[in-house]
């Protein structure tokens, strides 16, 4: 089941914060962050695995809520190098391979200076 | 981290011909490739999954015989698209993971495909 991110999109200007939700109506059995420039492949920022877990990248951060049927991505005093579209991507299965991921539809980031 | 390369980076072909893409592991062996399919402004589709030595896993709805997928050895899997058509015309993107490691899935940098 393919999780589903929130919002679809999101302008802010350089310096400000923004927080992209990722959440499934079942638990998750991880949570992996994706940044992905137009043209290009993704790029990893983090995985989440156990509810409550907690992680950072430079000035982003993520958190896996208890129940691990949502994951929040801070972007915190965000820079220009923060634009592009974020995916969440889960494993549909718990054996399955950290590269088989279904991935939500994206929220794209726009940072202004 | 890992790299995975991919090529052709771009592709224009015409239709009713064939299109083969490469994904390589650069320095690591990788017994499963993963392929997706991304149409403009959407979401990272899994295809398939590429298994080194037998057949692939596709997902439902992909057609296996118009994406053929060979992972003859443990560096590389290709995508064949075969007869292409316009609705054909997407940025295919291979991934593939370190086995026996708890790290994330590294992407290769994507292929642009036209059919004209």
């Amino acid at each position: 089941q393919q999780p589903v991110q929130s919002p679809q999109a999101v302008i802010l200007r350089e310096g400000e914060d923004a927080v992209i939700n990722c959440s499934s109506s079942k638990a998750l059995y991880s949570v992996h962050w994706y940044r992905q420039k137009h043209g290009e492949a993704p790029v990893f920022l983090m995985i989440l695995l156990k509810g409550g877990e907690q992680m950072r990248h430079e000035k982003i951060s993520a958190s896996f809520n208890e129940k691990k049927q949502q994951s929040s991505l801070y972007l915190t005093a965000s820079q220009l190098s923060y634009s592009g579209t974020y995916f969440c991507g889960t494993p549909p299965n718990p054996t399955d391979s950290w590269g088989k991921l279904q991935f939500g539809a994206g929220t794209q980031v726009v940072v202004t200076p | 981290g890992a790299v995975v390369s991919q090529h052709p980076s771009r592709v224009i072909c015409k239709s009713g011909t064939s299109v083969k893409i490469e994904c390589r592991s650069l320095d690591f062996q990788a017994t499963t490739m993963f392929w997706y399919r991304q149409f403009p402004k959407q979401s990272l589709m899994l295809m398939a999954t590429s298994n080194e030595g037998s057949k692939a896993t596709y997902e439902q709805g992909v057609e296996k015989d118009k994406f053929l997928i060979n992972h003859a050895s443990l560096t590389l899997s290709t995508l064949t698209v075969t007869s292409a058509h316009p609705e054909d015309s997407s940025f295919y993107i291979c991934s593939a993971k370190v086995p026996g490691t708890n790290t994330e899935a590294f992407f290769g940098q994507g292929t642009r495909l036209t059919v004209v």
